[in-house]
């Protein structure tokens, strides 16, 4: 079946520092591959997305890439701010004919001042 | 236009008593699905409505687990009776159509806790 690796949390940094979220997936065919971001206090919102191999997808900074080869989609930032502390979720869909979101085990971020 | 909105936000309930969870999706959207997340572990399906129907119900637990999508607008979740290993925040979204490119859209999720 279908299924999402992310990092265990939580990754603390200082603000301005590099962020680099680790995402691989197991699926049949082609998904798309999708981040998404809770704030405390708050649902789960869309970060970004990518529908095909290569593709970048990219949002408010951040950045990850559908690599096809390594089954991988790994979030980056290149400077962190305080206001991204959140928990991170990649997501696949698409995959042996079910669109419903195949969801990770979210990583927790802390940026520190 | 409204997101998708749950109650309540939080839930603490005793061992062997019913808890019944709602969702309010955002309007036109026809599917509506349920996830449960457990302390630090992935967010889990339930099951999924497309209008009234349940277009897939694999991940509900087992048979004390209840959902309901009324007239195809908000859907409620019962969990009777519920236990222990039930606590977590349940999350329920929605979006306007199925494919594999299509964003959900999240509810701020029901934090249950059963003691």
């Amino acid at each position: 079946g279908n299924s999402v690796t992310q990092m265990e949390g939580p990754v603390t940094l200082s603000e301005e520092a590099f962020l680099t979220i680790n995402c691989t997936y197991t699926a049949t065919g082609y998904p798309s591959l999708f981040w998404y971001v809770q704030y405390p206090g708050e649902g789960l919102q869309l970060l970004l997305k990518a529908t095909k191999a290569d593709d970048k997808g990219s949002n408010k900074g951040f950045e990850a890439t559908y690599r096809k080869e390594t089954t991988s989609f790994h979030l980056e930032k290149g400077s962190v701010q305080v206001s991204d502390s959140a928990v991170y979720f990649c997501a696949l869909s698409g995959s042996g004919g079910s669109y419903i979101p195949t969801f990770g085990r979210g990583t927790s971020l802390i940026v520190h001042p | 236009e409204a997101g998708v909105t749950q109650f309540p936000s939080h839930s603490v309930i005793e061992k062997g008593q019913t808890v019944t969870l709602r969702c309010d999706p955002i309007s036109g959207h026809d599917n509506l699905y349920w996830y449960r997340r457990v302390m630090g572990k992935e967010i889990k399906f339930l099951l999924h409505f497309v209008k009234e129907s349940k277009q897939d119900e694999s991940g509900m637990p087992n048979n004390r687990f209840l959902a309901e999508r009324t007239g195809g607008t908000y859907s409620t979740l019962k969990v009777q009776p519920a236990e222990l290993e039930d606590s977590g925040v349940y999350f329920c979204a929605s979006s306007r159509e199925t494919s594999k490119n299509t964003e959900a859209f999240f509810g701020q999720g029901t934090r249950l806790t059963v003691v």
